[in-house]
């Protein structure tokens, strides 16, 4: 597609229920990454994909959340028994390569999660 | 730790004024530095980038200036205009490969036509 498209949009869920979130990088686009933006904070990375591959999960709060990639294309973070720390907005970018550093990547719009 | 600061939630500037964001970080081995814009409901976009073997990138009316003693970098946009109103948030990482970005926390600008 002509950009990183996320879904939903906005997502408001119960405690303790289990949440996707979706992440469509752009065509050709072998690196994909996701961040979320708690209130107040700054962009926090979470998992690193080349490829199907996800070469560094280091960021991912807990064992609640997990992502995977299939195909070199679409990714899902899945988040389960949602707590109130986790409403954050997830944002989901890709790039062609991991480098230059300098060139930076495409951000999808995110997904505003809310756990009520 | 923030590793990256903005220490200025938001800034007010009139049209055609100088807009002046400011960033420190704490990490002496970050090499590259980024800047982000970000409007309301839409993904952050990449704005310009500086590395470390320089002091200053210009594009446009988007100037980057680098104090690596200070450990401090600094957005100047001249003139403001209206449709600058947006989030700008710093970034660094360090190495020229790298993939991960310490983001700051944002600092909000309103340009006030």
């Amino acid at each position: 597609g002509a950009g990183v498209s996320q879904s939903p949009s906005n997502k408001v869920t119960e405690k303790g229920k289990d949440v996707e979130l979706r992440c469509d990088p752009i065509s050709g686009h072998t690196a994909l990454y996701w961040y979320r933006q708690s209130l107040g904070q700054g962009l926090e990375f979470l998992i690193y994909f080349q490829g199907n591959s996800a070469p560094d999960k280091s960021g991912l709060p807990s064992d609640r959340f997990s992502a995977e990639r299939t195909g070199g294309s679409v990714s899902t973070l899945t988040i389960q028994r949602t707590q109130q720390e986790d409403s954050a907005v997830y944002l989901c970018a890709s790039s062609l390569a991991p480098g230059p550093a300098n060139y930076g990547y495409t951000f999808g719009s995110g997904t505003r999660l809310t756990v009520v | 730790d923030q590793q990256v600061k903005q220490n200025s939630p938001s800034l007010s500037v009139q049209e055609g004024r100088i807009s002046i964001l400011n960033c420190d970080y704490t990490n002496s081995m970050f090499d590259y530095f980024l800047w982000y814009k970000k409007y309301p409901a839409e993904g952050p976009t990449f704005l310009i980038s500086i590395s470390s073997i320089k002091d200053k990138n210009e594009d446009g009316r988007f100037t980057v200036f680098l104090n690596k003693s200070a450990k401090h970098l600094s957005l100047h946009i001249v003139p403001s205009q209206p449709g600058d109103s947006a989030v700008y948030f710093c970034a660094a990482t360090e190495g020229s490969g790298t993939y991960k970005y310490i983001f700051g926390t944002g600092t909000r600008l309103k340009v006030l036509a």
